[in-house]
């Protein structure tokens, strides 16, 4: 079964820190993975995918994320954190191609970015 | 190019009573989904279309839920009666073939 997994609830970090918010996955086959963000009272925004390729995928805001096939880890990462980054984050993974086009979430990460 | 639309934006009833949310997506694409999401949760699929035919309404609580996306392009989710357990956010979000999602801004649910 597909799954995607988000071990950690919060993460607060210092701005001008590096960030990094956890996702490790569980699928059948080659995993299309995702991230999104959330701000208060909002609907997702997609931030950044990965398809195939390179592992180091850029996205939106400055994001971006590694894929590890031997540690099925799809972390995001940013170089130095601002106040503005301050949302809920959730990784997301699609089935395998041919059945279906279903996205499994986790269960989101609290990003605080401390001034 | 327009989002996704979503209505009403927030939405409170009484439990037992019926309620109805409104999803336009955006143009072209072809797959639309209905997520509930719960406070402190991810989305959890409710619904899947492709077009105007149902992909995935595994995770539908079909007592009570209905949906329907008559002309392939928008939709609506339906609850009837709802329970106070159904208090969360409705999330419309549509794609084009297998790539990312785009979500509209959701509908909040109190059920009283």
């Amino acid at each position: 079964a597909q799954s995607v997994a988000q071990p950690e609830d919060q993460v607060n970090v210092a701005e001008g820190n590096p960030l990094t918010v956890k996702c490790t996955y569980s699928v059948s086959g080659n995993p299309y993975l995702f991230w999104y963000v959330q701000y208060p009272n909002r609907g997702l925004q997609f931030l950044l995918k990965y398809i195939t390729g390179d592992n180091l995928v850029k996205g939106s805001y400055g994001f971006e994320a590694e894929f590890n096939k031997s540690q099925t880890s799809f972390h995001l990462k940013k170089p130095s954190a601002l106040v503005s980054d301050s949302a809920l984050y959730f990784c997301a993974v699609r089935d395998i191609p041919g059945t279906g086009n279903q996205f499994y979430f986790g269960t989101g990460t609290s990003l605080t970015v401390i001034p | 190019e327009a989002g996704v639309a979503q209505s009403p934006r927030y939405k409170i009833i009484e439990k037992r009573q019926s309620v109805a949310f409104w999803c336009n997506p955006i143009s072209g694409h072809a797959t639309l989904y209905w997520y509930q999401q719960i406070l402190g949760q991810g989305p959890k699929l409710l619904i899947q279309f492709q077009n105007n035919g149902v992909v995935d309404d595994s995770q539908l609580p079909k007592d009570r839920f209905s949906a329907e996306r008559l002309k392939g392009v928008d939709s609506t989710l339906k609850i009837q009666p709802a329970k106070l357990e159904d208090s969360a956010v409705y999330l419309c979000a549509s794609s084009l073939s297998r790539n990312e999602q785009f979500f509209g801004p959701g509908t909040r649910l109190t059920v009283l």
